[in-house]
């Protein structure tokens, strides 16, 4: 049901760089509307973790980014620390359905 | 602290109506749009619809088009979700979050989550 894909998995050991893909459509990311990404810790609400594809909010890490290019957006982490096992998700617009729509998550797991 | 304190968990019948309520705290209640998102057990999220607290002003997810109802009390800083016809899909945790305008355009803060289930 989700519009905007990104991989159910990803995995790291502590310190290494993982990446998640969120793949979108021309009415959605390829639209031009803004991607953002959440963190949902184990039993809580998701956090905004960056804001208009690229943008962190105070007291987010750096070692969080964002990036967008075309009809994907990408969320890297680096130097992975166990308290960021979580789940995450992209957010956009759709023209299409006029309406706001996540991604279909991605659960992270610190090796 | 902006703060969103949602109401209790709960329990409904098939074909029963639930209303959850969001109370927003230490922020113009008026000023920012709320939305409302839910999860179902081990899903993803899924956006359902907001409410312009200022006017009243609602759009729903086409899905939930004729079942959802979504209000406010100005005076009590409240926004409410009323979702009827309840089906056992409909079990799921329901999030009010504010949004945030341009620059930001995003969801920030979300309430804690209240879990409704559907059961006969």
């Amino acid at each position: 049901q989700s519009v905007l894909t990104q991989p159910p998995s990803v995995s790291g050991a502590p310190g290494q760089r993982v990446t998640i893909s969120c793949t979108g459509s021309s009415s959605n990311i390829g639209a031009g509307y803004d991607v953002n990404w959440y963190q949902q810790l184990p039993g809580t609400a998701p956090k905004v973790l960056i804001y208009g594809n690229s943008n962190r909010p105070s007291g987010v890490p750096d070692r969080f980014s964002g990036s967008k290019s075309g009809t994907s957006a990408s969320l890297a982490i680096t130097g992975l620390q166990t308290e960021d096992e979580a789940d995450y998700y992209c957010q956009s617009y759709d023209s299409s359905l006029s309406g706001y729509v996540f991604g279909t998550g991605t659960k992270v797991t610190v090796l | 602290q902006v703060q969103l304190v949602q109401s209790g968990a709960e329990v409904k019948k098939p074909g029963a109506s639930v209303k959850v309520s969001c109370k927003a705290s230490r922020y113009t209640f008026t000023g920012y749009f709320l939305h409302w998102v839910r999860q179902a057990p081990g899903q993803g999220l899924e956006w359902m619809g907001w409410i312009n607290p200022n006017s009243g002003g609602t759009n729903y997810r086409q899905e939930f088009q004729g079942r959802v109802t979504m209000t406010r009390d100005t005076s009590i800083s409240t926004a409410y979700l009323e979702l009827s016809g309840l089906r056992s899909d409909d079990t799921a945790m329901y999030y009010c979050a504010r949004y945030l305008p341009s620059p930001y355009n995003s969801f920030d803060p979300w309430g804690q989550g209240t879990l409704v289930t559907v059961s006969s």
